[in-house]
């Protein structure tokens, strides 16, 4: 596998389930990102871990629950999700160092339907 | 707020013409500025990175940019039909987050 990977790519769910997203990327990359994007509206930056550590939470709302366990693995718990949560979910990793420059790559994002 | 600001389109050129992308943001401290392409139902992939002023060149794809002005731009020479989708702008300051546009959807007809 190269690059950012993402499973699942398309995921059901009903509102009162419980699943899980998955990230992991190759790139040997130490900032890992969740971003939501709804149909006609930009990138929702949701959650950005450094080293592990969770350095940004964008007033998410707390039934969805990150987890970075290490710098090449990132999860997202989804639980008592609502229809307006349907999006597609993006996953990202940078290098990021103190030059600043934080370019990042994306993953194939996970298409998360809730009925 | 830190923004990020482009017309989102559509903008329509012909195969064969110059495609002219552009993006103003707000902070001015911003060091990094990168272009991201997304087509419909697919996530974005990182086209162009720039971080001085001046033009940068890579194939068909020339980012400008401009920090006194506070604006970066993305050149598409001899566009295809290919290049139809959406092109992000995005900023990042010494941070760990990258503040996105809102995107310009590029309609390349033949």
């Amino acid at each position: 596998e190269t690059g950012v990977t993402q499973t699942p790519r398309h995921l059901v769910m009903g509102m009162t389930n419980k699943k899980s997203l998955k990230c992991e990327q190759h790139l040997g990359h130490n900032a890992m990102y969740w971003y939501k994007q709804s149909a006609k509206k930009p990138l929702e930056l949701m959650f950005v871990y450094n080293f592990k550590e969770q350095t940004e939470n964008n007033s998410v709302p707390s039934r969805f629950s990150p987890e970075c366990p290490n710098s090449s693995h990132l999860f997202l718990h989804l639980h008592t999700l609502q229809p307006e949560d349907s999006a597609l979910y993006l996953c990202a990793s940078s290098p990021l160092g103190s030059s600043g420059r934080n370019e990042q790559f994306f993953g194939p994002g996970t298409r998360l339907t809730v009925l | 707020q830190k923004e990020v600001e482009q017309n989102s389109g559509p903008l329509s050129v012909p195969e064969g013409a110059i495609a002219s992308l552009n993006c103003t943001y707000s902070d001015r401290v911003s060091q990094s500025f990168f272009w991201y392409r997304q087509y419909s139902g697919k996530s974005p992939e990182l086209i162009m990175s720039i971080y001085s002023n001046g033009d940068k060149e890579d194939g068909r794809f020339t980012a400008q940019l401009n920090k006194a002005s506070q604006y970066v731009s993305l050149l598409i020479r001899d566009s295809q039909p290919s290049d139809s989708a959406t092109y992000l702008c995005a900023v990042n300051s010494y941070t760990d987050k990258l503040i996105f546009g809102t995107g310009t959807r590029l309609q390349v007809f033949p």
